[in-house]
């Protein structure tokens, strides 16, 4: 069921630091990760992907890290802007689950200038 | 990348009135699509599967008879909230995959 009045984890973070997010992840069976920044109002964004092949990935000032031996996943945003304020969702996907994904619980992240 | 757009990205409507929803992929064509719904400062919750020239397939406890999903084309889908009411107020989202999952900018409603 829905939780009402639950509270977001939140990091903060100076600007210009670097930020690592995580999320553990439930299914052993997921093969496929994406991260997620959304904005106050607005639909999800995607960020970066890895598949379970892999344990790292590297984007434009992104890097996410996969770890299966304890179902773990962060996102490391370098050099933090202050556009870089949202809430940051992982989301796992399961080759016999289609394309649904499920969402982990975000995480609010804030630059402070 | 790939573009999902919904509309409208805001509606009210009067409690007991029925309300479509609208999801488009813009450049790409999408068999399936997916419908979520979001409470403030909570995470998304899948709603239902969309399936284009099928019936949708709904998550437990998801009422399909109010939650109406068309997918009559390979770039549309659009969900009808039937008969609303005030606790059906919330943030609707759809995505589509091309590559990756790519989301729509979300529909705001409010039932008054």
């Amino acid at each position: 069921g829905e939780s009402v009045g639950l509270h977001l984890p939140t990091l903060s973070v100076q600007e210009g630091d670097n930020s690592i997010i995580n999320c553990a992840y439930s299914n052993s069976a997921s093969d496929y990760f994406i991260w997620y920044k959304q904005e106050s109002g607005k639909g999800p964004q995607f960020i970066i992907d890895i598949r379970s092949n892999m344990d790292k990935r590297q984007g434009q000032r992104v890097t996410v890290l996969l770890n299966k031996t304890v179902k773990h996943l962060s996102l490391q945003i370098a050099a933090t802007q202050p556009g870089d304020s949202a809430v940051y969702f992982c989301a796992e996907n399961s080759a016999g689950g289609g394309n649904k994904l499920t969402f982990g619980t975000g995480t609010q992240l804030k630059v402070e200038l | 990348g790939a573009v999902v757009s919904q509309h409208p990205s805001r509606v009210i409507c009067k409690s007991g009135t029925s309300v479509k929803i609208e999801c488009r992929s813009l450049d790409f064509q999408a068999t399936t699509m997916f419908w979520y719904r979001q409470f403030p400062k909570q995470s998304l919750m899948l709603m239902a599967t969309s399936n284009e020239g099928s019936k949708a397939t709904y998550e437990q406890g998801v009422e399909k008879d109010k939650f109406l999903i068309n997918h009559a084309s390979l770039t549309l889908s659009t969900l009808t909230v039937t008969s609303a009411h005030p606790e059906d107020s919330s943030f609707y989202i759809c995505s589509a995959k091309e590559n990756t999952i790519y989301f729509g900018e979300g529909s705001w409603l409010t039932v008054v």
